[in-house]
């Protein structure tokens, strides 16, 4: 199933680095998503898009910093990150925003090093 | 308190055995309950929704209970492809509350 697409899968960066996590869904869903899923914990809401504009923003902190050119992509810039931000970065999207069932990308397997 | 609670198990099933587990959630206002799977290093997968009136699938069959604030995942006949965490989903504020997962693990 190729409904929303990441890449790349696997990231390893240093904490100097600048790189972009790309997402594109093939949906015609209007809502899209960050989380990240860290080992042991739920997932983290990070940005919700809805048609383009961003809709919330859970406290995130600014070395990640969204970008929704248009309904159907969706990227992440990294910079300045720090060990804690090894995670596993989903994409999401959904018809609407807020309560319907979201579909998910494969993810980025982040390490920082 | 948690939003969304799961017992993270692992759940070790005999092959062609029932499990089941629950999730709590703390919101009495949460509208929509989910399931989804979500394999080992892969992405989450809608498994089923969760209706007041409980739902069945095959061999998965959810139930909600309002009054305890609880949904549950029953799982019959268990196949090896089953292994997996199933993530229970609520409404929360108009978004999406994810728990961290029951793991299950079905034995040959």
């Amino acid at each position: 199933e190729t409904g929303v697409t990441q890449t790349p899968r696997h990231l390893v960066m240093g904490m100097t680095n600048k790189k972009s996590l790309k997402c594109e869904q093939h949906l015609g869903h209007n809502a899209m998503y960050w989380y990240k899923q860290s080992a042991k914990k739920p997932l983290e809401l990070m940005f919700v898009y809805s048609l383009e504009e961003r809709v919330e923003n859970n406290s995130v902190p600014s070395r990640f910093s969204p970008e929704c050119p248009n309904s159907s992509h969706l990227f992440l810039h990294l910079h300045t990150l720090q060990p804690e931000d090894s995670a596993l970065y989903l994409c999401a999207s959904s018809q609407e925003p807020g309560i319907q069932p979201q579909h998910f990308g494969d993810g980025t397997r982040l390490s920082i090093l | 308190r948690k939003e969304v609670e799961q017992d993270p198990g692992p759940f070790n099933v005999p092959e062609g055995a029932t499990v089941a587990f629950n999730c709590t959630y703390s919101n009495s206002a949460s509208q929509s309950f989910f399931w989804y799977r979500q394999d080992c290093r892969k992405e989450p997968k809608l498994l089923m929704s969760v209706y007041s009136s409980g739902n069945e699938d095959g061999r998965f069959t959810a139930q909600l209970n309002r009054a305890s604030q609880y949904i549950s995942l029953l799982i019959r006949d268990s196949k090896l492809s089953d292994s997996a965490t199933y993530l229970c989903v609520v409404t929360e504020n108009n978004r999406l509350a994810f728990g961290k997962g029951n793991q299950v693990v079905v034995i040959p």
